[in-house]
């Protein structure tokens, strides 16, 4: 069965550097998504990017968050100067016109900055 | 705004038995898809079973079912012989047309399956 997947699966980083995570959504879908969980808490919406170009962008994702698709199959989430609050867990996702909307996820990038 | 809501921040179930998460959210759309997701400690995030908000019967995927109540904008999951596998946080996510696709989480529901 098709998935989604995230490399890598864990990074440590120190605070003030930029970090790069790499997703490959399912091959036929169209629409795809970062969110972030901070330990204990809920799931939250980062960006949605159609057509190569954010769709939607949440208040969280500020200028040092950027997106990219740089080939067919990469979809890459970018943080520029990391801070402490941005250790969690994030999340990729993508969907298609015919899943019913329905949005799969990735294993997750476990981001930790000291 | 869209909010969604899941008032039990803990539960638990004998093995076998059958429980029921609660849902309540809030919008003044009228298209919209709900879903549950399952979140075992590995954090991956599964998708347990969606609802398209159009449709009046209520989706099953085997042993997970879902009471969808449009009026009263309640989406409970029900989750029959229950297995130590389906120990897990569950979130409640939601879903517009006009939300360009971003899901919309409620605080989530620790369910802990006892043998």
């Amino acid at each position: 069965e098709p998935e989604v997947t995230q490399t890598p699966s864990h990074q440590v980083t120190q605070m003030g550097q930029e970090v790069i995570l790499r997703c490959v959504p399912i091959s036929n879908h169209l629409y795809f998504y970062w969110y972030r969980q901070i330990l204990g808490q809920k799931v939250e919406f980062l960006v949605s990017f159609y057509n190569n170009e954010i769709s939607e962008k949440s208040e969280i994702f500020d200028d040092q968050f950027s997106v990219e698709r740089p080939d067919g199959s990469n979809f890459t989430l970018k943080i520029r100067s990391t801070k402490l609050e941005d250790s969690a867990m994030y999340f990729c996702a993508s969907s298609g016109l015919v899943s019913g909307r329905a949005e799969f996820f990735g294993p997750g990038t476990r981001l930790t900055v000291l | 705004a869209q909010t969604v809501t899941q008032s039990q921040p803990e539960m638990s179930v004998q093995e076998a038995e059958t429980v029921t998460l609660s849902c309540t959210y809030d919008t003044s759309e009228n298209n919209y898809y709900l879903f549950w997701y399952k979140q075992p400690p590995s954090r991956q995030m599964i998708l347990v079973i969606r609802q398209e908000a159009y449709k009046q019967q209520n989706a099953t995927e085997n042993r997970f079912s879902v009471n969808f109540q449009k009026a009263a904008k309640s989406f409970s999951l029900k989750i029959s012989d229950s297995q130590l596998g389906d120990t897990a946080m569950y979130f409640c996510a939601f879903m517009t047309e006009t939300s360009g696709s971003r899901l919309t989480f409620g605080e989530g529901t620790q369910l802990t399956v006892n043998p």
